[in-house]
């Protein structure tokens, strides 16, 4: 299989524990981005890579959470000191590079904060 | 900002019907057009795309036309099949930023019945 993968596929924390996931994206792929769902919405932009430059970050992404992309290739997002309203459902997507590419997404960390 | 509206779900349909999911959308600029599909348990997946007036996307069967004068973009297909069975996300993009910084509606869940 050599779509987007994540890990793990399901978290469930306490609140007030850190978290990361993982995203390994389709290799070759420069761009890669973060998105989260909650429960009846569509997804939300997060943050956005150029290799390894995180060059967009959404005014969602609070001071709590941090993403890196070490030498371009798999991505982490780390949430500390979770709170409830976290609970969402986490998506990275690569692609290419180009205006109007297809963005390809993996299927996601679902995180639940108790 | 830019925002995607579409039609609340579910749509239930019986197979070999004819679908239309309504989608409009409020961009400052000139977005391109986009619908995904997730269907269950996979991630998300680029089903048609427009990227100016006029535009029509086309893929299985689906069809969208990139209506400026409406700001609209609606999904149709003229004969439904039990495996469409998914949820199905409008999205914009503004080219504008230089990157896939989509904004999606919140889904419209269809049901098709044998």
């Amino acid at each position: 299989d050599t779509g987007v993968s994540q890990d793990p596929r399901h978290k469930i924390t306490k609140r007030g524990q850190n978290v990361t996931f993982r995203c390994d994206p389709i290799s070759e792929h420069n761009r890669l981005y973060w998105y989260r769902q909650t429960l009846g919405q569509g997804p939300e932009f997060l943050t956005y890579f150029q290799n390894e430059a995180q060059l967009e970050k959404s005014r969602l992404l609070s001071d709590r959470f941090s993403a890196e992309r070490p030498k371009g290739s798999f991505s982490t997002l780390e949430i500390q000191r979770t709170e409830q309203g976290d609970s969402a459902m986490y998506l990275c997507a690569s692609s290419p590079g180009q205006i109007n590419e297809k963005l390809f997404f993996g299927s996601g960390t679902q995180l639940s904060v108790l | 900002g830019d925002s995607v509206t579409q039609m609340e779900g579910p749509v239930t349909l019986s197979e070999e019907a004819f679908l239309t999911i309504n989608c409009t959308y409020t961009a400052t600029g000139y977005p391109s057009l986009f619908w995904y599909v997730q269907y269950p348990g996979e991630g998300l997946q680029l089903l048609l795309k427009a990227t100016k007036a006029d535009d029509k996307g086309s893929n299985k069967g689906f069809e969208a036309t990139y209506r400026k004068e409406t700001t609209s973009f609606h999904l149709e297909k003229g004969s439904v099949q039990v495996s469409d069975s998914a949820v199905y996300f409008c999205a914009l993009s503004d080219l504008g930023t230089g990157f896939q910084k989509l904004v999606f509606g919140t889904g419209t869940r269809l049901l098709v019945s044998p």
